[in-house]
């Protein structure tokens, strides 16, 4: 099946800093979708791409598809605690089902 | 708009029960609905694509006979896992999605199932 390659697995930075994480496939993809994972819950949607090269802003988030259609990546500028959690790509949808990335599990330092 | 409840949040049951999961859209109605299955700290995979009015569609590997799915009407979906196990323990995740014609899928918030 289509594989999403997430990285990095882990970050471990300090509050206010800003963060990157991206997602790379073989495949290529009409869709790239972020989400957004707390503990014991499920995932929040948060940025949706649909257009190669496209790049879309929510809050301090932005999130890019790339230009091949085979890339994304998720920027959060000036971390806050509530940051913390565990960030999915994720491609597909419509009458299918989403694959997943792996996740990047970001942890603030205060 | 676009919530999506899962009942129970959690729940405990002895090796050879059955349980059942629902997962409700609220504010819309959903002909398709998914069903996801979390291992703690791994990402989420598919089992299964849950089709109002007709059979459901399961992935490769996921037992059709062990994982009931029943989607009874356009804003319900239920999930039976037989004859359940302890390797069944798990983190099971329902969504929706398909709303106007877009590929964002809205996830429940999950049913923590272990099994002793």
């Amino acid at each position: 099946g289509q594989q999403l390659n997430q990285s990095p697995q882990s970050m471990f930075i300090q509050e206010g800093e800003d963060v990157s994480m991206n997602c790379t496939s073989s495949s290529i993809f009409n869709t790239w979708l972020w989400y957004k994972q707390d503990p014991g819950e499920g995932p929040v949607l948060l940025i949706a791409l649909y257009k190669a090269g496209e790049l879309t802003s929510n809050g301090r988030l932005t999130a890019q598809f790339g230009i091949t259609r085979k890339d994304s990546f998720l920027n959060i500028s000036a971390s806050i605690p509530s940051d913390v959690g565990i960030y999915f790509c994720a491609s597909g949808g419509g009458a299918d089902g989403l694959t997943f990335g792996k996740g990047t599990h970001l942890i603030i330092q205060p | 708009g676009a919530v999506v409840s899962q009942h129970p949040s959690w729940v405990i049951c002895k090796s050879g029960t059955s349980v059942k999961i629902e997962c409700r859209s609220l504010d819309f109605q959903a002909t398709t609905m998914f069903w996801y299955r979390q291992f703690p700290k791994q990402s989420l995979m598919l089992m299964a694509t849950s089709n109002e009015g007709s059979k459901a569609t399961y992935e490769q590997g996921v037992e059709k006979d062990k994982f009931l799915i029943n989607h009874a009407s356009l804003t319900l979906s239920t999930l039976t896992v037989t004859s359940a196990h302890p390797e069944d323990s798990s983190f099971y995740i329902c969504s929706a999605g398909g709303l106007a014609g877009a590929d964002e899928q809205f996830f429940g918030p999950g049913t923590r199932l272990t099994v002793l």
